[in-house]
């Protein structure tokens, strides 16, 4: 069984840098194939991807947020997303999902349930 | 790398059908056969309900289906329920490894 869940503050002033941290478990960063990626949503608006980190460590991001993201595997079945100079339009629920290429190709199968994260001084 | 277009609203009556379009460019959603799409209810966690374009995860009622003629893929979903309001997102292969989703569709179930 695949699950994944996100963790990190809810409350960022600006300027500052977020760090969120996926936990997932049921299947292996190492495995052919398979990804972790990051997307987020502002309130009432729509989905936005992020970044993805591959099986074999190859990281993409976003073209328009790449400057201030960082992706990376901490090999503890733990994905860890980092933005850097976070500012208010930065709030909204930050989701990480599941990728598997040889399953569901480019499509995000299993996700968290998301962590909200507020950007205010 | 644009947001794909999707219409803002919808709306089908129980019973009825509707189609929400999602149109991008030659270089995602014309270039792949990966387009998938999520539905995602209020409070919720997005659904994976179409991927590569018109398959179906398992589990997934075949009322819902997918398509994609050039530039422009497309869900339908049969005999509407209740359940079905929600808001829908595509989502294309862009190339060099990375995704972009649409703007949302809010479906209202009449």
């Amino acid at each position: 069984q695949i699950t994944l869940k996100e963790s990190g503050p809810t409350l960022v002033k600006p300027t500052q840098t977020l760090t969120l941290t996926c936990t997932f478990s049921g299947f292996s960063l190492s495995t052919s194939g398979v990804g972790v990626g990051w997307i987020r949503q502002p309130p009432g608006k729509a989905l936005e991807w992020l970044a993805l980190i591959y099986w074999d460590a190859d990281k993409r991001y976003s073209p328009s947020l790449k400057s201030r993201l960082t992706i990376k595997d901490t090999s503890e079945n733990q994905v860890v997303l980092t933005m850097t100079n976070m500012d208010p339009v930065d709030t909204g629920t930050y989701y990480c999902a599941h990728r598997d290429y040889y399953n569901s190709r480019w499509s995000f199968d299993y996700w968290g349930q998301g962590t909200l994260v507020t950007v205010s001084s | 790398q644009s947001a794909l277009t999707q219409p803002r609203s919808v709306s089908g009556s129980l019973g009825q059908s509707v189609t929400i379009s999602c149109t991008g460019t030659s270089s995602d959603v014309g270039a792949y056969n990966y387009v998938s799409w999520y539905q995602q209810h209020p409070g919720k966690a997005p659904k994976l309900m179409i991927y590569d374009v018109n398959k179906r995860p398992s589990g997934v009622p075949d009322r819902f289906s997918g398509s994609k003629s050039g530039n422009t893929a497309s869900l339908t979903i049969s005999g509407l329920q209740a359940e079905d309001e929600a808001d829908y997102y595509c989502c294309s292969y862009a190339g060099s490894y990375t995704v972009v989703f649409g703007g949302g569709t809010k479906l209202t179930v009449l």
